[in-house]
């Protein structure tokens, strides 16, 4: 089984849209959380970690369900610059290795 | 201030040939990690530093590949008798407190 599960997508969104992803985790011992974003042919960036109380920063929301080992991602009034493949990234909780899904692909249309 | 950087940007070589990828880190930063990236899929961990030490080398498919940081800053990934499969984009990142900070990347490519 895969430490981190992620629906590939792609979601195809109109601007303004509200658009959540969800990510599954295996490990229930895992320590630490985030969403990355990842542009075409681009390095992956931190977009936001994500904290047991959950976290907002600006149009996005990130949540974190412990006892259903998930992990969301809610991106409200879509921009076009918001299409890019979103990455759920856990930590275990004991080593050092980021586990990373394969990413949701969103592409806002105009 | 300069972030991480990789090079080449960009490395096309022939199956069985051996192949050196380098990372430079962002100054300061102790912890240096190396991913592969192949096409559809998310960042793979490889291996883990924290100083000069490998502190996590379990990412590693198998004995051809092969990782240093003698001081503690640059990296350089090692990988032997190169076969098709080893294509993808190899990503350094590195970081302080937790967030990593990732390079452009090593697109290899095997013939």
């Amino acid at each position: 089984r895969k430490e981190v599960e992620q629906d590939p997508g792609p979601f195809n969104v109109p601007e303004g849209a509200t658009v959540a992803f969800n990510c599954t985790y295996s490990n229930s011992a895992s320590q630490s959380f985030f969403w990355y974003r990842q542009d075409c042919r681009k390095e992956p960036k931190l977009l936001m970690s994500v904290y047991s109380s959950g976290n907002e920063d600006g149009r996005f929301t990130a949540q974190l369900n412990r006892a259903s080992q998930y992990i969301s991602l809610l991106i409200r009034d879509s921009k076009l610059s918001d299409s890019a493949t979103y990455l759920c990234v856990v930590t275990p909780g004991t080593g050092n290795q980021f586990y990373f899904g394969t990413g949701t692909s969103l592409t806002v249309i105009p | 201030g300069a972030g991480v950087s990789q090079t080449p940007s960009n490395k096309v070589t022939e199956k069985g040939k051996y192949v050196e990828l380098r990372c430079d880190p962002i100054s300061g930063h102790t912890a240096l990690y190396w991913y592969r990236q192949s096409l559809g899929q998310g960042p793979e961990f490889l291996i883990y530093f924290q100083g000069t030490g490998a502190a996590d080398d379990s990412g590693l498919p198998n004995d051809r590949f092969f990782a240093v940081r003698p001081e503690g800053s640059v990296s350089t990934l090692k990988i032997q008798r190169t076969e098709r499969g080893d294509s993808a984009v190899y990503l350094c990142a590195s970081s302080l407190y937790g967030e990593q900070f990732f390079g452009p990347g090593t697109r290899l490519t095997v013939l």
